[in-house]
Order: structure tokens, then C-alpha cells, then sequence
């Protein structure tokens, strides 16, 4: 299996741009959480998905965030409009059972910078 | 304020060296993650502890759970540049509310 999947890799946008990052989660599994990762706040949870249903957004900053999980295979995190603080590297991971002590697989990460 | 907190925030030792990071809380958890994180990539479980006092070893790492289910502890025995990376802890209260605490830096020096 290739693990999770995202795109881009490094995104650099000016302020006020719509930004749109993706994810491939493991083919089989039924979670997806978006994280954000920064030195000051380290690694938080943004929102989760089961079956493609969103469970918990109650870590999305603003309405700005906004996230989609049309099918089991792909989901979309989208900022808009983007601000400097948005700057942060974003996560994706997929876990077959859950987070409650179940392993999570994460992506390699998507790093933002908004000029 | 850190749910989690992680101690120390950054360690630096020579290869070879022993080294403990910690874990700690006043909440209790359920259940208790560690993950290792190396630059460009996303973290790596290492471990799961659930029960209080539990101990778990994976080679040359052991890993404890507080006998409160509120702190947990990573030993690392004769460290090697390979453990170079970032550690985080991750407590579980339910199913899914989860928290990472900020981490642990660790660089091991040839």
C-alpha cells in the first residue's frame, strides 16, 4: 500500500488566495483527520471523518476552514480566504478503528507558507 | 496551555548517552500514544500503553504509563543519531478526543 496520500507537498500563496489541500487516506480505512502542526501550537486535530461523514469539527479555527470527504478515497481541506497564520504544515492520517488507541497513519504532510 | 505536557522541550546528547522524556497531565486517559516524527515527514507510532503502570519495551526504548493513567515516560537506552527526531505523546479520554502534546526534540550526536 502507498500510505496516505496528499498534494501538494509545499504550497506558497499570497494572502487572501483560496487554498485547497488533499488527501488519499488507506484504502480500507473508515477514519480521516486533518491535522495542523506549528511550533507554537504544536500538532492539533482540525476535524475528523467516519464513512466519509464529518464527526468533529469543533478544531477548525474560523470559517475560514472548511472540509469535504466526498468518497472513501479522497478529502479536501480548503482555506479561504488564506491569512500569514494560516502558515503551518497539514496533516492528513487515516486509522482503520478510530483514534482511541488505535494507530494512526500520517501522511507526509502538506507546508504551507501565506505570504 | 498544553493539555499534554512534554518535558524536556529539547534534549541534545551524544550517541551512546541514556535519556528519559516526559509526559504528563492532569487529566486521566484511557489510553496513551507515543509517535516519532523525523524532518518532512508525518509521525510514526511507536507504542500504545492503556493501562496503569503498564510498562512496554521495543528494543532499546521503554515506555511507561503512570499508575494514574495521567503521565507516561520514554527511556531510551545507548541512544544512536537514528533516534534523531521529534517524540510526541498522545492522550486518548474516549474514543476519539484525543490531544498531542507539543513534543520533544531530540537530536543524538555521532
Amino acid at each position: 500500500d502507498a500510505g496516505v496520500i496528499q498534494s501538494p507537498r509545499h504550497e506558497v500563496t499570497e494572502m487572501g488566495q483560496e487554498v485547497t489541500l488533499r488527501c488519499k487516506p488507506i484504502s480500507g480505512h473508515d477514519y480521516l483527520f486533518w491535522y495542523r502542526q506549528t511550533m507554537m501550537r504544536g500538532l492539533e486535530l482540525l476535524i475528523y471523518f467516519n464513512n466519509n461523514v464529518p464527526i468533529d469539527d469543533s478544531g477548525m479555527p474560523e470559517d475560514r476552514f472548511s472540509a469535504k470527504m466526498p468518497n472513501a478515497s479522497f478529502s479536501t481541506l480548503k482555506i479561504q480566504p488564506s491569512e500569514p497564520r494560516d502558515s503551518a504544515v497539514y496533516f492528513c492520517a487515516s486509522s482503520s478503528r478510530g483514534a482511541g488507541g488505535n494507530e494512526q497513519f500520517f501522511g507526509p504532510g502538506t507546508r504551507l507558507t501565506v505570504l | 496551555t498544553q493539555l499534554l505536557e512534554q518535558s524536556p522541550q529539547f534534549l541534545s546528547i551524544q550517541e551512546g548517552e541514556n535519556l528519559t522524556v516526559y509526559c504528563n497531565s492532569s487529566s486521566v486517559f484511557s489510553s496513551l500514544q507515543w509517535y516519532r516524527q523525523e524532518p518532512g515527514e508525518g509521525p510514526v507510532l511507536l507504542v500504545t500503553v492503556v493501562t496503569g503502570g503498564e510498562v512496554k519495551k521495543l528494543k532499546r526504548l521503554t515506555f511507561q504509563f503512570g499508575d494514574a493513567r495521567k503521565d507516561s515516560s520514554l527511556h531510551i537506552t545507548a541512544a544512536q543519531p537514528g533516534d534523531t527526531g521529534l517524540y510526541l505523546c498522545a492522550g486518548f479520554k474516549n474514543n476519539n478526543d484525543m490531544r498531542f502534546g507539543a513534543g520533544t526534540r531530540l537530536t543524538v550526536k555521532p
